[in-house]
């Protein structure tokens, strides 16, 4: 079935170090791709998507590229910071339905 | 509203209770989804309304589980002779149109059931 699997968690990192969190995914179609971000005490929050293969999505310095050859979407970011701790989300929507399957988070922690 | 708003923000209830969980879209979201977030995994699809009606609800794990959203706007997700593997964070998602494929969604802070 259709599904999304992240890199392990938790990761640390010290401030304005580079960030990667992998995700990769299976699924029938061309799903578009998300990423989640979960704040301490906050709602889900959208971070960034994107719709086909080879669209890069950004926001808030963090980018992902939509790769359908390795069926991946990965999540970058060039200099952390403290503020960027939260929870991330990778997910997919399939083609003519609204629902969104999601993989189970990666806990990230900043440390200054 | 302002956001999607969910209560109560917290409950707890004894094993074999009904429970009763609200959602408040997002004012004129037509699309209303439920998740539900087990500890330490990502939310999994409940159901999914377009208006007053269920347009998928293929992830309600059983007969227990219902939900209703009758005049389209604010939902109730209901669960009978609750049970110790119901304990999760209820979520509660809106959306403009049924577009998500585009623009994901706006997701509330969610319920927290505690079974016991």
């Amino acid at each position: 079935g259709d599904s999304v699997t992240q890199m392990e968690g938790p990761v640390t990192l010290s401030e304005e170090a580079f960030l990667t969190i992998n995700c990769t995914y299976t699924a029938t179609g061309y799903p578009s791709l998300f990423w989640y971000v979960q704040y301490p005490g906050e709602g889900l929050q959208l971070l960034l998507k994107a719709t086909k293969a080879d669209d890069k999505g950004s926001n808030k310095g963090f980018e992902a590229t939509y790769r359908k050859e390795t069926t991946s979407f990965h999540l970058e970011k060039g200099s952390v910071q403290v503020s960027d701790s939260a929870v991330y989300f990778c997910a997919l929507s399939l083609q003519g339905a609204q629902k969104l399957v999601f993989g189970q988070g990666t806990r990230l922690t900043i440390n200054p | 509203g302002a956001g999607v708003s969910q209560t109560p923000s917290n409950k707890v209830t004894e094993k074999g209770k009904y429970v009763e969980l609200r959602c408040d879209p997002i004012s004129g979201h037509t699309a209303l989804y439920w998740y539900r977030q087990s500890l330490g995994q990502g939310p999994e699809f409940l159901i999914y309304f377009q208006g007053t009606g269920a347009a998928d609800d293929s992830g309600l794990p059983n007969d227990r589980f219902f939900a209703v959203r009758p005049e389209g706007s604010v939902s109730t997700l209901k669960i009978q002779r609750t049970e110790r593997g119901d304990s999760a964070v209820y979520l509660c998602a809106s959306s403009l149109g049924s577009n998500v494929r585009d623009r994901g969604y706006t997701f509330g802070s969610g319920t927290r059931l505690t079974v016991v």
